[in-house]
C-alpha cells in the first residue's frame, strides 16, 4: 500500500533558526495536506496543495508540492516558541475498500529552544 | 459555530470492559472519520462514516471494534473487551459534503483511552 514518509522525526532548533520538514510518498498524490499538532492537542489543518510545483506561503511558513506530486516540504523561517509541535503531512490513498482515505506521515516533532 | 466535539476526553477501563467514544461533527458536516494515534506515531485511519452508513471500515480491526453514525445523535466508536494494546488517543474528524479526498478535515480534541 501507499506509504508516506517524513524526515526528520525530531528537530531541535534555537529560536530564530529556520526549520524544514520533508514528506515523500511512494505513489503520486492528487493533493497533499499539512497539519500541526501541539503537545497534548489535536491535529489542526494548515494547508492543502493540489497543483504540481505549487508553492504557498502563510506568514513565516512556506509549503511546496513537488513537480512529480510525490513529495512536499514545509519550511518555517525564524522559528518562534509558538511553532513548537508535530507537523504531519497527509495524502489520500486508496483504502482497498472503495474509498480514498488520508494516509498520514509519522510527523516531525519540532522543539524550539528559547 | 462549535467545532468537533468528543467525549469523554479521558477514559480509563480495565481489561475486558467496554469503551464507548462519542463524536459530534461540526454543524453541516456529513463525513465523519475515526483515527487512532499511538505515542510518537502518526494517525491511523480506522473508519469513515456518513449518516446511517459505514462507507469504509478497512482500517478498523474486525473483532471487538465497531462504529456507527445514527440519523440522530453523535457518532460512536465502540471497543468491546478492551486490551492493553487498545490504549491510545482516538481522534474523530469531520468534513463537509463534497469530494472527501479534497476536503480538509476538522479534528476533535480526542479521547485518551487507558486500559489498565
Amino acid at each position: 500500500g501507499q506509504q508516506v514518509m517524513q524526515i526528520p522525526q525530531y528537530q531541535h532548533v534555537q529560536e530564530g533558526e529556520d526549520f524544514t520538514t520533508y514528506c515523500n510518498s511512494s505513489t503520486t498524490l492528487s493533493n497533499i495536506q499539512w497539519y500541526k499538532q501541539r503537545p497534548g492537542g489535536h491535529p489542526v489543518f494548515l494547508i492543502q496543495l493540489v497543483k504540481s510545483g505549487e508553492v504557498k506561503k502563510q506568514k513565516r511558513l512556506t509549503f511546496q508540492f513537488g513537480e512529480a506530486k510525490k513529495n512536499s516540504s514545509l519550511h518555517i523561517t525564524a522559528t518562534q516558541t509558538t511553532d513548537v509541535g508535530t507537523y504531519f503531512c497527509a495524502g489520500p490513498a486508496y483504502s482497498g475498500a472503495g474509498s480514498y482515505q488520508l494516509t498520514f506521515g509519522k510527523g516531525t516533532k519540532l522543539s524550539v529552544i528559547p | 459555530n462549535a467545532g468537533v466535539m468528543q467525549n469523554p476526553r479521558h477514559l480509563v477501563r480495565r481489561r475486558g470492559q467496554e469503551a464507548r467514544l462519542r463524536c459530534s461533527p461540526m454543524k453541516g458536516h456529513s463525513h465523519v472519520y475515526w483515527y487512532r494515534q499511538l505515542p510518537e506515531e502518526g494517525l491511523k485511519f480506522m473508519v469513515y462514516l456518513q449518516k446511517e452508513n459505514i462507507i469504509d471500515e478497512s482500517g478498523m480491526p474486525k473483532e471487538r471494534f465497531s462504529a456507527e453514525f445514527p440519523k440522530e445523535g453523535p457518532s460512536i466508536l465502540r471497543i468491546q473487551q478492551v486490551v492493553r494494546g487498545d490504549s491510545a488517543a482516538y481522534f474523530c474528524a469531520s468534513s463537509p459534503p463534497g469530494q472527501a479526498t479534497y476536503n480538509e478535515q476538522f479534528f476533535g480534541p480526542g479521547t485518551r483511552l487507558t486500559v489498565l
